[in-house]
C-alpha cells in the first residue's frame, strides 16, 4: 500500500508570495495533520484535520490556513510569506480513532528567499 | 515554553552495544509516549508507543520505559545496528492520533 505523499517535494519562494502545498494520505485513512520543521528542531503542529472538518490547530498565524477534501486529501496554504517560513512541511494520516498511530509523509521543503 | 526536552543533541555508540535516548517532560496530562526516527530527506517513521498506564513496552530490539513519576521517557535499542543512525524524536500526546508534541531530537551514530 502506498505511504503519505506530498507534493511538491520542494519549493522555492520570495518573501510576501503564497504557497500551497498537498498531502494524499494512507488509504483509509480520514486524519490529517500538518506539520512545521524547522531545521534543530522537532516537528511543530499545525493542524489536523479529521472528516474534512478543523480537529485543531496549533499557535500559528492566520497566514497558515488548511482544507480537507472529500477524498481526504489535503491543502496547507500559506500566505505573505515570511524568511522565517522556511521549514520542512510534514503531513501525517491516521485513522483518526483514539490511539492511532500517525503515519508521516516525506515532506515539502519550502525554502523563502 | 519547551513541554518535551531530549537534552543529548548526539549520541555515539559501537555497534552491538545498547543506545539509550531520554526524553523530559513537563505536563503530567500527556496519555501517549512516542517515539519516531528520521532519516535525511525523509518524514519521520514511527518506531514504538507506549500508554501512560504501562510502564514498559518491548518490541524486538526496541523497548521503551516510561517513569511517570519522574516525567521521564527512555528509549533502548539492544544490539545497535549501523542502520539504526538517524535521528530520534520522542512525541506526546493526548491521544496519539491528534496533535503530537515532539522533542528536538537526538542524532544517534552508531559505529561499526
Amino acid at each position: 500500500d502506498a505511504g503519505v505523499t506530498q507534493s511538491p517535494t520542494h519549493l522555492i519562494k520570495t518573501r510576501g508570495q503564497q504557497v500551497t502545498l498537498r498531502c494524499s494520505p494512507i488509504s483509509g485513512h480520514k486524519s490529517v495533520s500538518w506539520y512545521q520543521q524547522v531545521l534543530g528542531q522537532g516537528p511543530q503542529f499545525i493542524f489536523q484535520y479529521y472528516e474534512k472538518e478543523e480537529r485543531g490547530r496549533g499557535n500559528f498565524p492566520d497566514r497558515f490556513s488548511a482544507r480537507q477534501f472529500p477524498n481526504y486529501s489535503s491543502e496547507l496554504n500559506v500566505n505573505a510569506l515570511l524568511l522565517g517560513d522556511s521549514a520542512l512541511y510534514l503531513c501525517a494520516s491516521s485513522r483518526g480513532g483514539a490511539g492511532d498511530t500517525q503515519y508521516f509523509g516525506p515532506g515539502t521543503r519550502l525554502t523563502v528567499l | 515554553d519547551q513541554q518535551v526536552k531530549q537534552n543529548s543533541p548526539s549520541l555515539s555508540v559501537q555497534e552491538g552495544r545498547i543506545s539509550i535516548l531520554n526524553c523530559d517532560y513537563t505536563n503530567s496530562m500527556f496519555d501517549y509516549f512516542l517515539w519516531y526516527k528520521k532519516y535525511p530527506a525523509e518524514g519521520p517513521t514511527f518506531l514504538i508507543s507506549i500508554s501512560s498506564i504501562k510502564d514498559k513496552n518491548e518490541d524486538g530490539r526496541f523497548t521503551v520505559f516510561l517513569n511517570k513519576s519522574a516525567k521521564h521517557l527512555s528509549l533502548h535499542i539492544v544490539p545497535s545496528q549501523p542502520g539504526d543512525s538517524a535521528v530520534y524524536f520522542c512525541a506526546l500526546s493526548r491521544d496519539s492520533s491528534y496533535k503530537l508534541i515532539f522533542g528536538s531530537g537526538t542524532r544517534l551514530l552508531v559505529r561499526p
